[in-house]
């Protein structure tokens, strides 16, 4: 199975800030991944699909980078809302797996 | 609009069964891949299975395979998973979502399992 590894996997951050959450794949993935935001108590969101396409309705403060074995999540003026849970996934083959999360918190 | 809801979760016995489903509506069904996603409490997203659109292939984890049943009926625009043999580690949140190889694009609000005697 591909391993999927976040860093880090809890980040204090103030409003404004700019953040960078990486992912890594334990081999392979070309760009067959994407982002997810989940807020407690909800669903999952996708934000980011194919590495780097911002899903319809998505701010265009968040963005995708990277591709093979590793990626890079990117909000680039934290808002109030944007404080959650990310996280990624391959969907290269299967089992299809995600990372651990990086929890996301205000400072 | 998309929706997905899902419905079927409860409390259920270790070593019984449970058969969750899944309700699609406004898009096609028969045109998507689907997958149920699990969240045990606490803890992160686990991929547990998926279905291809026309439903001929179906995909486990090797947590489920075995015991776990991905099925879809397109006509009635609902997926079922059946659950046989569960264990506490099957205690999660599963969630029904649309996509596959692009990702989940699309997601229902999950309905909750728990296995305790």
């Amino acid at each position: 199975d591909i391993q999927m590894t976040q860093s880090p996997s809890s980040l204090s951050a103030s409003v404004g800030d700019r953040v960078t959450i990486t992912c890594r794949a334990s081999q392979s993935i070309a760009n067959y991944l994407s982002w997810c935001q989940q807020k407690p108590g909800r669903a999952p969101k996708l934000l980011i699909s194919a590495a780097s396409s911002l899903q319809g309705g998505v701010p265009s403060r968040f963005s995708g980078s990277g591709s093979g074995t590793d990626f890079t999540l990117t909000i680039s003026s934290l808002q109030p809302e944007d404080f959650a849970t990310y996280y990624c996934q391959q969907s290269y083959t299967t089992p299809y797996t995600f990372g651990q999360g990086t929890k996301l918190e205000i400072k | 609009e998309v929706q997905l809801v899902e419905s079927g979760g409860g409390l259920v016995q270790p070593g019984g069964s449970l058969r969750l489903s899944c309700a699609a509506s406004g898009f096609s069904l028969s045109s998507y891949a689907m997958s149920w996603v699990r969240q045990a409490p606490g803890k992160g997203l686990e991929w547990v299975s998926g279905i291809s659109s026309s439903g001929g292939t179906t995909y486990y984890a090797d947590t489920v395979k075995g015991r776990f049943t991905f099925s879809r009926d397109n006509s009635k625009t609902t997926l079922y998973l059946q659950m046989n043999s569960v264990t506490a580690e099957d205690t999660a949140v599963y969630y029904c979502a649309r996509g596959g190889a692009w990702g989940f694009d699309y997601w229902g609000q999950g309905t909750p399992v728990t296995v305790s005697s």
